[in-house]
């Protein structure tokens, strides 16, 4: 089993919609994970950390369930420009992040 | 701030030549740097990690003579491709953190393309 699995989409959804995407983790000590968004051919960015009490910023919201391992993240009143594929993370150390193969979200108008 | 930046962002070069990439971290001191591969559709692979001034920890399965790494600065990592072949074509990405921090900041990426 993978370190990190995730849906690969692609998630269509028309602007407004709300979406929400799940990362399983196969390591049950893990407490902590980023989401990273990546735009077709550039690098990965930051979106945000992921802790067990979760994580709100504006239209997005990242939650860890650890009882059944995995992560979520959650995005409302989606906008064009959300369209990316999202990365879950898991930091192994801190020399190591595992990155999950990324679930592709286009919004369409 | 966190802006890492790496040069060439895209090139093509011959199969058995040698191609260089630097990446730098331009308003903050990089303790440690990491050298990424991703191939189409794919998940980024770490391939090396660097500290200033010590030898690259290779991950399994990369050769460390293939892809030197030198990390001469605390602003500067070098990957140089040697003897380039076409299935060494991908997406090279750098990141680079400070010290004691998970969050890597990544630069722009490099496009290899090999013929």
């Amino acid at each position: 089993r993978k370190e990190v699995e995730q849906d690969p989409g692609p998630f269509n959804v028309p602007e407004g919609a709300t979406v929400a995407f799940n990362c399983t983790y196969s390591n049950s000590a893990s407490q902590s994970f980023f989401w990273y968004r990546q735009d077709c051919r550039k690098e990965p960015k930051l979106l945000m950390s992921v802790y067990s009490s979760g994580n709100e910023d504006g239209r997005f919201t990242a939650q860890l369930n650890r009882a059944s391992q995995y992560i979520s993240l959650l995005i409302r009143d989606s906008k064009l420009s959300d369209s990316a594929t999202y990365l879950c993370v898991w930091p192994y150390n801190t020399d190591k992040l595992i990155f999950g193969t990324g679930t592709r979200l286009q919004v369409f108008p | 701030g966190a802006v890492v930046s790496q040069h060439p962002s895209w090139v093509i070069c011959k199969s058995g030549t040698s191609v260089k990439i630097e990446c730098r971290s331009l308003d903050f001191q990089a303790t440690t740097m990491f050298w990424y591969r991703q191939f189409p559709k794919q998940s980024l692979m770490l391939m090396a990690t660097s500290n200033e001034g010590s030898k690259a920890t290779y991950e399994q399965g990369v050769e460390k003579d293939k892809f030197l790494i030198n990390h001469a600065s605390l602003t500067l990592s070098t990957l140089t491709v040697t003897s380039a072949h076409p299935e060494d074509s991908s997406f090279y990405i750098c990141s680079a953190r400070v010290r004691s921090s998970y969050e890597q900041y990544f630069g722009p990426g490099t496009r290899l393309t090999v013929t």
